[in-house]
């Protein structure tokens, strides 16, 4: 089946820890993204990645890194540094060219910082 | 800039009553439309898409077109179900770009 996994569903952490969220895609798309959603809001780019090793911020990237070492893999760490991380957080990834690129997005991890 | 407005919910619908969730945008050049959504505790399902004016994407019953003119793609469908309860999303992609700009979603209740 193929798919985007993000891990863990749930993920609680205390503050002052960075943690790191996984997104693994076996679709074959190069571009990936990471989305955070707060309660009653839509959703807003913190990163994205078209090609491995390269990645640009979106509009909220402050406390927050990626890497794209693999096609497949897009992790995201929360930093300390990250003033409110208490939300939920959606991977999702697109083929590069084409007329809709459509974005597959994964279930989310929901953080909760304690 | 571009951006997504949505009409606030939320909307509590009876079981067969017509659904409308407005959206209209604001971009420059020709942006494709999408409307996502969101079952409870899940990520984001494409529900239907318009890449150009005019276009009707379609999809499960809903429909929504592409109005140029009034900068708009509403989403309506014309006999909601509970199945329907959800989280609705407008959103937009501007022409040769990957990046989406969402709008603040409708939340979408129907009761039997």
């Amino acid at each position: 089946d193929g798919g985007i996994t993000q891990s863990p569903k749930y993920l609680f952490r205390k503050e002052g820890q960075n943690v790191t969220l996984s997104c693994e895609q076996n679709l074959n798309h190069d571009a990936m993204y990471w989305y955070r959603q707060d309660p009653g809001q839509g959703l807003r780019l913190i990163y994205y990645s078209q090609i491995v090793n390269d990645f640009q911020k979106g509009d909220i990237a402050e406390g927050y890194s990626v890497s794209r070492e693999k096609k497949e893999s897009f992790p995201l760490t929360v930093t300390s540094a990250q003033k409110n991380p208490t939300a939920f957080y959606l991977c999702a990834s697109s083929i590069m060219v084409g007329t809709y690129n459509e974005q597959f997005f994964g279930p989310g991890t929901r953080l909760t910082v304690l | 800039g571009d951006s997504v407005t949505q009409m606030e919910g939320p909307v509590t619908l009876s079981e067969e009553a017509f659904l409308t969730i407005n959206c209209t945008y604001t971009a420059t050049g020709y942006p494709s439309l999408f409307w996502y959504v969101q079952y409870p505790g899940e990520g984001l399902q494409l529900l239907l898409k318009a890449t150009k004016a005019d276009d009707k994407g379609s999809n499960k019953g809903f429909e929504a077109t592409y109005r140029k003119e009034t900068t708009s793609f509403h989403l309506e469908k014309g006999s909601v179900q509970v199945s329907d309860s959800a989280v609705y999303f407008c959103a937009l992609r501007k022409d040769g770009a990957n990046n989406l700009f969402f709008g603040t979603g409708t939340r979408l209740t129907v009761i039997p």
